[in-house]
């Protein structure tokens, strides 16, 4: 079966822009969470979806949103981007809240 | 911070050599689970071992937890060069996932 699809695979954006990234679960998924990794900070929870509803967050500002869509594809979105956003963005689903997680292959963000 | 941590932070052996990673945890957690990750790539998942289990074997993979301690540990035996990746725990507190630090495995041919 196919696996966790993020696209885009990398993104260049400006600082103020804003981005949408996207994630397409395992079918059959109904649970999707989304993760920064940076070398600073490491992989840090950022929020995760369950039945279109955002069940768990992590402690990242305002400006980091998500959605769940019926289809249990997500979206998350980052506005107003600073410098620091830049990272790897990684986006796991799994059957179950909180169950093993498979991954996708991630996008790379880079803000100038 | 909640992050766990995980010792060491690199680990250079040789292939055929067993290798051990630990993960050290703050909080009462779910389940623990444990990932590979290759070249900034996604993770792969490798082992979920459940709060009331002590013990659990995959293959090559042996997850060992101890709750009482809020520390596991991740032994891969007759390690391959492919093995060579960053190793993750991932745990669930039931509100949160947490990761840990990491440990970078190289395994020389």
């Amino acid at each position: 079966k196919a696996g966790v699809t993020q696209t885009p695979r990398y993104l260049i954006k400006t600082r103020g822009q804003q981005v949408t990234l996207s994630c397409s679960p395992i079918s059959g998924h109904r649970s999707v969470s989304w993760y920064q990794q940076t070398p600073g900070q490491g992989l840090q929870f950022l929020f995760e979806y369950f039945s279109e509803t955002q069940r768990n967050k992590g402690n990242f500002p305002g400006r980091f949103s998500g959605r769940q869509f019926s289809n249990s594809r997500s979206e998350m979105n980052v506005s107003t981007l600073e410098l620091g956003d830049s990272a790897l963005y990684l986006c796991a689903s799994s059957l179950l809240l909180g169950d093993g997680y498979t991954f996708g292959s991630g996008t790379r963000l880079t803000v100038v | 911070s909640q992050q766990g941590e995980e010792d060491p932070q690199a680990l250079s052996i040789q292939e055929g050599e067993n290798a051990t990673m630990n993960c050290s945890y703050k909080t009462s957690i779910n389940n623990l689970q444990w990932y590979r990750q290759n070249s900034g790539r996604g993770l792969v998942h490798l082992i979920l071992i459940r709060s009331n289990e002590r013990e659990k074997h995959s293959g090559r993979l042996r997850v060992t937890l101890d709750t009482s301690k809020k520390s596991s540990s991740l032994l891969i035996t007759a390690s391959r060069a492919a093995d060579t990746a960053s190793y993750f725990c991932g745990y669930n507190t039931g509100n949160q996932f947490y990761f840990g630090t990491g440990t970078s495995l190289t395994v020389i041919p």
